[in-house]
């Protein structure tokens, strides 16, 4: 019940096109939804983030689709990039003691762009 | 550069042995997180500090871990008698209270490797 389902596990798309990832969980006790993204030896940076009560995020070439009753998510980046190239994680968020936050992520998703 | 701090980038040790890493987290942040990636998997979380108290601990970080903070400000993560299955990347996160959604900042990781 804890675990994020995260797919695919790989995805190629070609320059300008859009690359759709998808998630899913059981727990109905998350509470806020972020997307990483990391390159090859940094750790993950935050991308887009969103919270059960919306139904969809933008930023820039990135929108976030929540659907609460399907206990479903997904990430899609508009006019992909080869600078977009990356492992990208799901993760939702349990609140721990005294508010803190434990990150349940999904196993990764690496992108590759070409051109 | 006033991101999160992590040293040494990569250790490596043999088995049996004991390692300590540091985390330099953002000097305003009271909120600081360790977790632990292996090649392919998402990160997941170890343990949880609010300023020196740690308030939060997975089930994943066993008797050979320990983490301190002393004053609120950098933190360590030290494993005794390492394992081979201790290798992986272990990254540590800091956040400052957020209303709503907790944006966690990650360093680039220690990389552990046991022989």
């Amino acid at each position: 019940q804890q675990q994020v389902k995260q797919s695919p596990q790989s995805l190629i798309v070609q320059k300008g096109g859009i690359s759709i990832i998808n998630c899913a969980y059981e727990n109905t006790a998350f509470d806020y939804f972020p997307w990483y993204q990391q390159f090859p030896g940094k750790g993950p940076a935050l991308l887009i983030a969103i919270r059960p009560d919306v139904s969809e995020k933008k930023e820039g070439r990135f929108t976030i689709s929540f659907n609460k009753s399907a206990k479903q998510f997904s990430l899609h980046i508009m006019d992909s990039q080869p600078g977009d190239s990356a492992t990208y994680f799901c993760a939702a968020s349990l609140i721990v003691n005294q508010a803190g936050t434990a990150l349940i992520f999904g196993k990764g998703t690496t992108l590759s762009v070409s051109s | 550069d006033t991101g999160v701090s992590q040293n040494p980038r990569h250790k490596i040790t043999k088995r049996g042995q004991n390692v300590t890493f540091r985390c330099d987290p953002i000097s305003e942040h009271n909120r600081l997180y360790w977790y632990r990636q292996t090649l392919g998997q998402g990160p997941e979380f170890l343990t949880y500090f609010q300023n020196e108290a740690q308030l939060e601990k997975s089930r994943l970080l066993s008797d050979r871990f320990s983490a301190e903070r002393p004053k609120g400000s950098f933190s360590t993560l030290e494993i005794q008698r390492t394992e081979q299955g201790d290798s992986a990347m272990y990254l540590c996160a800091s956040s400052g209270w957020v209303p709503k959604g907790e944006k966690l900042f990650f360093g680039s990781g220690t990389q552990l490797s046991v022989l």
